[in-house]
């Protein structure tokens, strides 16, 4: 168990819908991490945050946005769902200035 | 950009040496991990090594790394059932960015 938490584990939605996922990042780490994982685009590094402000953007679609409220869990929300959007979302969380980013169980989204 | 290769698939025989391989193209990199992902399951820190080192070794895992020919391999020795799993290479980079890049990940099958 890594400590980071993730709700929820499933989710099914359909195409055109938004939904909210969860993380709590372990306990005293202040980044949080957000990560795909496809099929067809393996794990990707889509947004990090930091201790309530955003640090780092990759491949996050315009659709897709994220935050960190003060107690430092993150919520990364995804709107006008397409069938392609389904995929594992992670969230990793580390320490500042850590070397290492512990990752949390995922949530799976499927898109129908 | 940065890019991490890893081959696809990989079977070993129960008790024997695994030997899986990750080239990456970024120079810069600082911090180079091994990630483990059994199925259904998120991501496990396995063990990471500094760019300056050309060895770690933690019980069962060795890792080796060549940074001339940008070169990463993880052994792990004995290999076990409980070993298969897909194995994911990642770097991070030197530009302040704390994101990883991760590989395509190796599938790790054991044959009895």
């Amino acid at each position: 168990d890594s400590g980071v938490t993730q709700t929820p584990k499933h989710l099914i939605t359909a195409t055109g819908q938004r939904v909210t996922l969860r993380c709590s990042p372990r306990s005293g780490d202040l980044s949080v991490y957000w990560y795909q994982q496809s099929l067809d685009q393996g794990l990707q590094f889509l947004i990090q945050y930091y201790n309530g402000e955003e640090r780092a953007k990759g491949n996050i679609l315009e659709r897709f946005s994220a935050q960190q409220f003060p107690d430092l869990h993150s919520e990364l929300n995804l709107s006008s769902l397409e069938l392609g959007d389904s995929a594992l979302y992670f969230c990793a969380s580390s320490e500042e200035q850590s070397d290492t980013q512990y990752f949390g169980p995922g949530t799976r989204l499927t898109v129908l | 950009g940065e890019d991490v290769e890893q081959s696809l698939f990989l079977s070993v025989r129960e008790g024997d040496s695994s030997v899986i391989n990750c080239t990456y193209t970024d120079s810069s990199s600082t911090y180079l991990y091994w990630y483990k992902q059994e199925p259904g399951a998120g991501l496990q820190l396995l063990t990471y090594i500094f760019s300056n080192m050309d060895m770690k070794q933690d019980q069962r895992l060795t890792v080796l790394l060549n940074k001339k020919d940008k070169h990463l391999s993880l052994r792990i020795a004995d290999t076990q059932t409980g070993d298969s799993a897909i194995y994911f290479c990642a770097e991070r980079d030197n530009f302040g960015n704390e994101k990883l890049t991760f590989g395509t990940g190796t599938r790790l099958t054991i044959i009895p």
